[in-house]
């Protein structure tokens, strides 16, 4: 049981370069959402997209993009990478939505450092 | 400005004790409610859901939603050693909402 699964788990980007956190749930929701983590700043959407083929904002977007690929695959990408960006991003899925309480799975988090 | 509010501790309990945990949240419309738990450098696990007033239990853990006042809170009664973690509060605004919003959570030290 895969779950939610993300990759790379680790990484180190120097300041505008670009990279695509991939993100892939093998359980058939059709939400997928991507959080960031900082300390002190707790769990913040980036984007969420609410069923294949939709995608919207969430609290913290810019500087960031999605694609929603397929209803699998939720990837996330760093078009030109700031050192405001390091952080850990969790990916999440969900069956319908987080209403009325369908549990929100996370992958295992991808620590991203931005040198 | 949806906000959901948590002391950030550390909490520290004694073994065996009963720690008890506090969120509250801006958002009168908030329908649903969950409490999830993240070891340090893991992903967060939902661990309680709630969307009526009162209380919920589940083993050892309980859950209380007071609507009226904004509050949820959580009990774990019997702390255990492996229960340190930090306690994550979310919230949903309802119907047509597909965001949580966290709380900046709460660390729990249960003392052996």
């Amino acid at each position: 049981n895969a779950g939610v699964t993300q990759t790379p788990k680790f990484q180190v980007l120097k300041t505008g370069q670009s990279m695509t956190l991939q993100c892939a749930q093998d359980m058939n929701h059709n939400s997928m959402y991507w959080y960031r983590q900082d300390p002190g700043m707790g769990l913040r959407l980036i984007y969420y997209s609410a069923s294949e083929g939709t995608t919207d904002k969430g609290e913290v977007p810019n500087g960031y993009n999605v694609s929603r690929l397929n209803k699998r695959e939720f990837s996330l990408r760093l078009e030109s990478a700031a050192p405001s960006q390091t952080s850990v991003y969790f990916c999440a899925s969900s069956e319908v939505s987080a209403w009325p309480g369908n549990t929100i799975y996370f992958g295992e988090g991808s620590w991203l450092t931005v040198v | 400005q949806k906000e959901v509010e948590q002391n950030s501790g550390p909490l520290s309990v004694p073994e065996g004790a009963i720690a008890s945990l506090n969120c509250t949240y801006s958002d009168r419309v908030s329908q649903s409610f969950f409490w999830y738990r993240q070891y340090s450098g893991k992903s967060p696990e939902l661990i309680m859901s709630i969307y009526s007033n009162g209380d919920k239990e589940d083993g050892r853990f309980t859950a209380q939603l007071n609507k009226a006042s904004q509050y949820v809170s959580l009990l774990i009664r019997d702390s255990q050693p492996s229960d340190s973690a930090t306690y994550l509060c979310a919230v949903n605004s309802g119907a047509g909402s597909y965001q949580l919003t966290f709380g900046k959570g709460t660390k729990l030290s249960v003392i052996p």
